[in-house]
């Protein structure tokens, strides 16, 4: 059965690094997203990605964060330059469609920590 | 204030027990309603997703119900086994296109032999 896949699993850095997190979404999906869980605490919704523009973005998703699909298959998250708030675990989901119905298959997740 | 609050926060039942999680929401405008099960260190996976025109779906052994006049809904779980030891959240995505979801904080189960 098709999966999201992400990579690292763990990714160490320290304070000030910048960081890229990368995913693969399901081949015929059309729609990225990105959320993070920091440990403890609910899942936020940070972005959504379609056709590659950014969809829809919450508040956490600052200037310090950016999308990118920088080819056919992967999907990635940058963050400029980490705080120790960063700390989380940083999930990826993709959809076929577009719209309420369809279901997000999220992948295992990054744990990142910011030392 | 967008918020998904859920009870209990945690539950522990017997294998083969049936158990039923509750999810409030006053997140609005609604366009639908999700539960996902997250296993520890896991993705959520998706287990139901209900519009606002629905009020019962099954997926096997769980049923979510919704009722939107009181923005409630319930997930049941019928003849539990050890594997639905996980969280359970509920999920309110805000918008029409149904892109910008509000978790809840989950609730923790744990079955028992």
């Amino acid at each position: 059965e098709p999966e999201v896949t992400q990579t690292p699993s763990h990714q160490v850095t320290q304070m000030g690094q910048e960081v890229i997190l990368r995913c693969v979404p399901i081949s015929n999906h059309l729609y990225f997203y990105w959320y993070r869980q920091i440990l403890g605490q609910k899942v936020e919704f940070l972005v959504s990605f379609y056709n590659n523009e950014i969809s829809e973005k919450s508040e956490i998703f600052d200037d310090q964060f950016s999308v990118e699909r920088p080819d056919g298959s992967n999907f990635t998250l940058k963050i400029r330059s980490t705080k120790l708030e960063d700390s989380a675990m940083y999930f990826c989901a993709s959809s076929e469609r577009y719209g309420g119905n369809y279901e997000q298959y999220f992948g295992p997740g990054t744990r990142l920590t910011v030392t | 204030k967008n918020q998904v609050e859920q009870s209990p926060q945690s539950l522990i039942i017997l294998e083969g027990k049936n158990c039923t999680l509750q999810c409030n929401y006053t997140v609005s405008p609604f366009s639908n309603l999700r539960w996902y099960k997250q296993d520890t260190g896991r993705g959520p996976v998706s287990l139901t997703i209900m519009t606002f025109s629905e009020n019962t779906k099954s997926n096997g052994r769980y049923t979510a119900t919704l009722d939107a006049d009181t923005k409630q809904s319930s997930l049941h779980i019928t003849a539990s086994q050890l594997s639905d030891s996980a969280s359970y959240i509920c999920v309110v995505s805000r918008n029409n296109y149904g892109q910008n979801f509000v978790f809840g904080p989950g609730t923790r189960l744990s079955v028992l032999p």
